[in-house]
């Protein structure tokens, strides 16, 4: 019931293209999603986070749409650039607690130019 | 803001010797700071959470006495490899939360330990 779901694995885009990746989490006390984007040798960093009283938030290129009812939440990347290609994890958590960052198997981005 | 540094960024050791890597809140004080382990191609995996002034709190699976974690003040924590070996070889990842503020979670840049 922890676990959150990550798809797809990989993914390839033409340059200017939307990405999409998918999770979906079982939990229903996860009450923060956020997004990380990780380049090869380095720490992840926080791309933007969603929390369920809203349906959608977006950040320039970054968009997250997320579903209550069906526990999935999604990252679009409008207008995708080579420099986008990185890994992508989701994650959730929960407010009570130590607040433990959950994540997804990760999604292996390339934007082709 | 919220900038998190870890200290070495690679290390490479000798089977059998202790390592220890420092993960520093540069311009926040983090009450919890958070231990991370990632392997090649794998998703981030949690070792332990641990808060100032009290003792880690470990994962189910991940060894308290061999991963020593010490959080001595509200900007540094430090994690200990004890013991050394080639299977420990990882790439650790520390991430620190500004007191109450919320869930979110500030990574550093990471260590690349590899053990021969």
């Amino acid at each position: 019931q922890q676990q959150v779901k990550q798809s797809p694995q990989s993914l390839i885009v033409q340059k200017g293209g939307i990405s999409i990746i998918n999770c979906a989490y079982e939990n229903t006390a996860f009450d923060y999603f956020p997004w990380y984007q990780q380049f090869p040798g380095k720490g992840p960093a926080l791309l933007i986070a969603i929390r369920p009283d809203v349906s959608e938030k977006k950040e320039g290129r970054f968009t997250i749409s997320f579903n209550k009812s069906a526990k999935q939440f999604s990252l679009h990347i409008m207008d995708s650039q080579p420099g986008d290609s990185a890994t992508y994890f989701c994650a959730a958590s929960m407010r009570q607690g130590a607040q433990k960052l959950v994540f997804g198997q990760g999604t292996r981005l390339t934007i082709n130019p | 803001g919220a900038v998190v540094s870890q200290h070495p960024s690679r290390v490479i050791c000798k089977s059998g010797t202790s390592v220890k890597i420092e993960c520093r809140s540069l311009d926040f004080q983090a009450t919890t700071m958070f231990w991370y382990r990632q392997f090649p191609k794998q998703s981030l995996m949690l070792m332990a959470t641990s808060n100032e002034g009290s003792k880690a709190t470990y994962e189910q699976g991940v060894e308290k006495d061999k991963f020593l974690i010490n959080h001595a003040s509200l900007t540094l924590s430090t994690l200990t490899v004890t013991s050394a070996h080639p299977e420990d070889s990882s790439f650790y990842i520390c991430s620190a939360r500004p007191g109450q503020a919320g869930n979110e979670q500030f990574f550093g840049p990471g260590t690349r330990l590899t053990v021969l």
